[in-house]
Parts: structure tokens; C-alpha cells; sequence
């Protein structure tokens, strides 16, 4: 079984900040990682994936994020918020079996303050 | 840029009423799920389809759900006989064979009063 913990629901930072999204995993199978981001009224959109190459992954937008699997953690980062930026972010995580179901984290909700 | 398309954007229906969401996918991809989201709660995985089968269903989609794939380019899902509790966002995702990134549609709102 699978599942992610994001903690919180809502973070707010100022414009430049660095953003800091936590996720931490459990998962019984070695695991793929997501962030994903939902932007109002809109789908959601792949920000970067881990899927055991470097542990450090960088995705669009500036953002990146580490697979730290001592801490089961996939914390999602960016030295610095823009007001673009501004949107809801999901975890998931998945088995590697290819093309399996996403599960994903509560999603947590960034607000950037200019 | 290829993109996964839903209609309608929001779907208004009222309880007990049968309701058809539509989705098409990228075109080569061959692997297809549906996602929902309460208001307020994680996107939940409901299903997902490959080689007009289903692959793989959770505890939501009990047997008034049901998914099709009418001809090569269409995703169904329908919800027979629905209840408040069925009113969510509903996405559809698609994704190459063997690839790990799904893509999914912008949903459709369903509203069940």
C-alpha cells in the first residue's frame, strides 16, 4: 500500500521567498514520486518526477525537489516565489510497475504575497 | 502541444439521474484512468483502462460506475444512478505504455442536487 502525507493544507510566502513544500511518502514497493501543480480552473499539470535516477530533480518553473529515502521525504523547492507561482500542489506516488494509479497527498496551497 | 480534452467543463444533474463524462486522450497514448476530487479532499484514483479492459478499480468504483471506450478516440465514464456524494471534480489522465507521466484533462465539475 501506498499513500503521501502533505502537512498542512495552506503555506504563504512573499514574492522572492523561498518556497518549501513538504511530502513524505509510505510506500511498501521501491516508489516513483510527483509534483504536481493546479493552477485555478485548470487541470493538473506534471512539475517533476522522481523515478530513480538522480535524487535531486529539477522540474519547470525553477522548481526541484530530493528524494531523501532515509527520511521518505520528497520536499518540493524554489529559492524564490514568484506571483505565478500561486496554485495548489499534489504529491503522488506510485509503484514502478508502469502505467500504475497515482496516489496522491491532500495537495497543499501556495499563496504568494507581493 | 498534445492535450487530454474533457467535456463538459461543469455538469449540473440531479440525484438518481444517469451521467455520461466524456474525455479523449492523447491520441498514441494507450493507458487511461479517471481521478476524482471532492471539494476540499486528495484527488482520489477511481480507475484505470488499458486494451479495453479494466486494469485496475478502487473501493469508490462500485457497480454504479462503469468506463468505455466507444471508438479510438472517446473515454467514458458513467455514473448510472448518481448521488450527492458522487458531486466532484473528475479528471481523466492518460500516458504512453511503460511511461511514468500521466497527463490529465482540465475536469469536469459535476453538481448533483
Amino acid at each position: 500500500a501506498q499513500s503521501v502525507t502533505q502537512l498542512g493544507s495552506h503555506v504563504s510566502v512573499s514574492e522572492g521567498a523561498l518556497v518549501l513544500l513538504r511530502c513524505n511518502y509510505s510506500s511498501s514497493v521501491p516508489p516513483y514520486l510527483f509534483w504536481y501543480v493546479q493552477y485555478p480552473n485548470q487541470g493538473l499539470q506534471l512539475l517533476l518526477k522522481y523515478t530513480s535516477a538522480a535524487t535531486l530533480v529539477k522540474g519547470i518553473n525553477g522548481f526541484e525537489a530530493e528524494f531523501k529515502k532515509s527520511e521518505t521525504s520528497f520536499h518540493l523547492t524554489k529559492p524564490s516565489a514568484h506571483m505565478s507561482d500561486a496554485a495548489e500542489y499534489f504529491c503522488a506516488v506510485s509503484g514502478r510497475g508502469g502505467s500504475e494509479k497515482l496516489v496522491f497527498g491532500k495537495g497543499m496551497k501556495l499563496t504568494v504575497n507581493p | 502541444e498534445p492535450e487530454v480534452t474533457q467535456t463538459p467543463s461543469h455538469q449540473v444533474t440531479q440525484m438518481g439521474q444517469e451521467v455520461i463524462l466524456r474525455c479523449v486522450p492523447i491520441s498514441n497514448h494507450l493507458y487511461f484512468y479517471w481521478y476524482r476530487q471532492i471539494l476540499g479532499q486528495k484527488v482520489e484514483f477511481l480507475v484505470s483502462f488499458y486494451n479495453n479492459e479494466i486494469s485496475e478499480k478502487s473501493e469508490i468504483f462500485d457497480d454504479q460506475f462503469s468506463v468505455e471506450r466507444p471508438d479510438g478516440s472517446n473515454f467514458t465514464l458513467k455514473i448510472r444512478s448518481t448521488k450527492l456524494e458522487d458531486s466532484a471534480m473528475y479528471f481523466c489522465a492518460s500516458n504512453l505504455q511503460g511511461s511514468y507521466e500521466q497527463y490529465f484533462g482540465p475536469g469536469t465539475r459535476l453538481t448533483v442536487t
